[in-house]
């Protein structure tokens, strides 16, 4: 596709469930990076990728959270036993060098947890 | 950690006035720094970007300016549109190797 695409748009799920949120990145691009937004907040950063490997996850809030990215493409965001405070949109961005480019963002993943 | 600082967060102006966000970062090593505009519901889009080799640089009605020496960096938006509220972000002081963005700054632009 002609940009970041991120799936599903909208996830309700119900609180202890398990949620996995999808990035597929622009063809090409090495960096891909995961923020989190709350409603009327900031960007929060949670992990970053260069190719498959995370040479930053420091923002994962919690040992629930989980990433990982296949061939140097698309990657997955898991959130285990989701609680409330986990409602957020999830962004994802990619690049295609480590800083000093234009980083795309996807539309992101609106997560409400009930 | 790295930080970036934005303000203010609100800012209302009137059709045609100018608007200037400022940001400050704390890691030195940063050496790109971006502005991105988010619209209700979308995802944020770059809008300019600055390189610490540069001290200012401008797009039509919009410039940015670097200080590397005190660490800060502001968008500046001249002739105002209705279109132009959004929420901006500045972005920057990670280092090379990640974007951390400010906390945002809500323009409204009345007519």
């Amino acid at each position: 596709g002609a940009g970041v695409s991120q799936s599903p748009s909208n996830k309700v799920t119900e609180k202890g469930k398990d949620v996995e949120l999808r990035c597929d990145p622009i063809s090409g691009h090495t960096a891909l990076y995961w923020y989190r937004q709350r409603l009327g907040q900031g960007l929060e950063f949670l992990i970053y990728f260069q190719g498959n490997s995370a040479p930053d996850k420091s923002g994962l809030p919690s040992d629930r959270f989980s990433a990982e990215r296949t061939g140097e493409s698309v990657s997955t965001l898991t959130i285990q036993r989701t609680q409330q405070e986990d409602s957020a949109v999830y962004l994802c961005a990619s690049c295609s060098l480590t800083g000093g480019t234009e980083a795309f963002f996807g539309q992101g993943t609106r997560l409400t947890v009930v | 950690g790295e930080n970036v600082e934005q303000h203010p967060s609100t800012l209302s102006v009137q059709e045609g006035d100018s608007a200037v966000i400022k940001c400050t970062y704390s890691d030195s090593a940063s050496n790109y720094f971006p502005w991105y505009k988010q619209e209700l519901g979308k995802g944020p889009q770059l809008i300019i970007d600055i390189r610490s080799n540069v001290g200012e640089k401008k797009d039509q009605r919009i410039a940015v300016t670097l200080n590397k020496t005190a660490k800060h960096f502001s968008l500046h938006i001249t002739e105002t549109q209705p279109e132009d509220s959004a929420v901006y972000f500045c972005a920057g002081g990670g280092g090379y190797n990640k974007l951390i963005f400010g906390a945002g700054t809500r323009l409204a632009v009345h007519p």
